[in-house]
């Protein structure tokens, strides 16, 4: 069975720092997806990264997956207040079509 | 452009009672999902369904029941409502294919007193 866990739950970070958030999957998978909620909203898809070595950036998040090491991160660069918001990954089961979230990051940026 | 309408966006229920929660989606999507989501515990799929006439379970489906009633819909049942089903759920839809990110409906509600 699919286990996806993310560290940390919890993130308060000040603004200007950069800082990595970890997505670590238990079977063979080659997608993933990460995702923002904002409180009391629905989610807004991020990336969606296909293979090994895959890459994404946009804005200050960058986003980057291993599949050998069955190993995400969302690594933010120079926070600032707007990216406060809670973020899930999500991973795909090999030749189905069910999508498995973590538990989620909860990010809180502070001036 | 609707994108996913989930209804209602509230609801309070007692113990026992039954109620569907409608989700329609407007994209031409293949696959529809149900998810519940709990403080602490992320999104956790009760029910999916990758195209019009089948279902499948997801990791909560105890308790719940699903329909497809066409490529459109895709309705969840709670047959006896009990106070563990108190969460917020959410409807989601995507095309299929590699770049198959989902599109979320606003969430609904749901208490159970």
């Amino acid at each position: 069975e699919l286990k996806v866990e993310q560290n940390p739950l919890f993130l308060s970070m000040q603004e200007g720092k950069n800082y990595t958030i970890y997505c670590n999957y238990s079977t063979t998978s080659d997608r993933l997806y990460w995702y923002r909620q904002d409180p009391g909203k629905s989610l807004e898809s991020l990336f969606v990264l296909l293979s090994n070595g895959a890459v994404k950036q946009e804005g200050r998040l960058m986003a980057s997956l291993d599949t050998k090491a069955r190993l995400s991160t969302l690594h933010i660069t120079a926070a600032v207040h707007d990216l406060s918001a809670t973020y899930f990954c999500a991973v795909d089961m090999m030749n189905t079509d069910k999508l498995i979230f973590g538990t989620g990051t909860r990010l809180q940026v502070f001036p | 452009n609707a994108g996913v309408t989930q209804t209602p966006k509230f609801q309070v229920l007692k113990t026992g009672q039954s109620m569907t929660l409608q989700c329609a989606q407007d994209m031409n999507h293949n696959s529809m999902y149900w998810y519940r989501q709990d403080p602490g515990m992320g999104l956790r799929l009760i029910y999916y369904s990758a195209s019009e006439g089948t279902t499948d379970k997801g990791e909560v489906p105890n308790g719940y029941n699903v329909s497809r009633l066409n490529k459109r819909e895709f309705s969840l049942r709670l047959e006896s409502a009990a106070p563990s089903q108190t969460s917020v759920y959410f409807c989601a839809s995507t095309v299929g294919g590699e770049n198959e990110k989902l599109f979320f409906g606003s969430g609904t509600q749901l208490s159970v007193l």
